[in-house]
């Protein structure tokens, strides 16, 4: 099985500030047919995750453009350009070339 | 505008049984695989199961296999996920979600499997 590994766990960031999340697999994302089926997903508190990328950095419908995703092979990040009270919540990666497995979750608060 | 209602949670005794239900709505539900998955109490999230557009493919992560079942109707514009022989660790927030890829979920339904 592919497992994810997400880091940090805890990110505290000022607003206004970047913030980055790293996911990292155990084995290439890279699947049969040249894409990479990696995508990451924000749970703000009490409600359901929503997708924000899905083959590494397509940016899905009212994503705000500081988000952006990239990464290839089995390195893969988040990046936040500066950071906005709303982005409170916990961020997952998702990899989806070989089965599915998620990263542990990235709890991300404001200072 | 996309709509997903999870229902049929509950608490229920180990060995027991309950089925899980998600209406859809806002998309063409015949064209969608559909997935469920859950995040047991201040966890992380696990992927449980999909099912084609058509219900011909049906996948299960191994700690569900040979317990749960995956199901839609389409006429229906529903999800279905039966859960036989509940242990403490199904005990989740059961999610349904749009896609192969997980476009879009709904809000969820708790499971509790409790003595």
């Amino acid at each position: 099985d592919v497992v994810m590994t997400q880091s940090p766990l805890f990110l505290p960031v000022t607003p206004g500030q970047p913030a980055s999340i790293s996911c990292r697999s155990s084995q290439s994302l890279l699947y049969s047919d040249g894409k990479t089926y990696l995508n990451w997903f924000q749970q703000r508190p009490g409600q359901s995750p929503r997708r924000l990328f899905y083959k590494v950095s397509y940016r899905d419908f009212g994503v705000p453009d500081r988000f952006s995703g990239s990464g290839s092979g089995t390195d893969f990040t988040l990046n936040i350009s500066r950071v906005e009270p709303e982005d409170v919540g916990v961020y997952f990666c998702l990899q989806a070339s070989y089965r599915f497995t998620f990263g542990q979750g990235t709890k991300l608060e404001i200072k | 505008e996309v709509q997903l209602v999870e229902s049929g949670g509950g608490l229920v005794q180990p060995g027991g049984s309950l089925r899980l239900s998600c209406e859809a709505s806002g998309f063409t539900f015949s064209n969608s695989w559909m997935t469920w998955i859950r995040q047991a109490p201040g966890q992380g999230l696990e992927w449980v199961a999909n099912i084609k557009k058509d219900g011909s493919e049906k996948y299960y992560v191994d700690s569900v296999k040979g317990r749960f079942t995956i199901s839609r109707d389409n006429a229906k514009n529903s999800l279905y996920l039966q859960m036989n022989s509940l242990r403490a660790e199904d005990t989740a927030v059961y999610y349904c979600a749009m896609n192969y890829y997980l476009d879009f979920w709904g809000q969820g339904t708790l499971v509790t499997v409790s003595s």
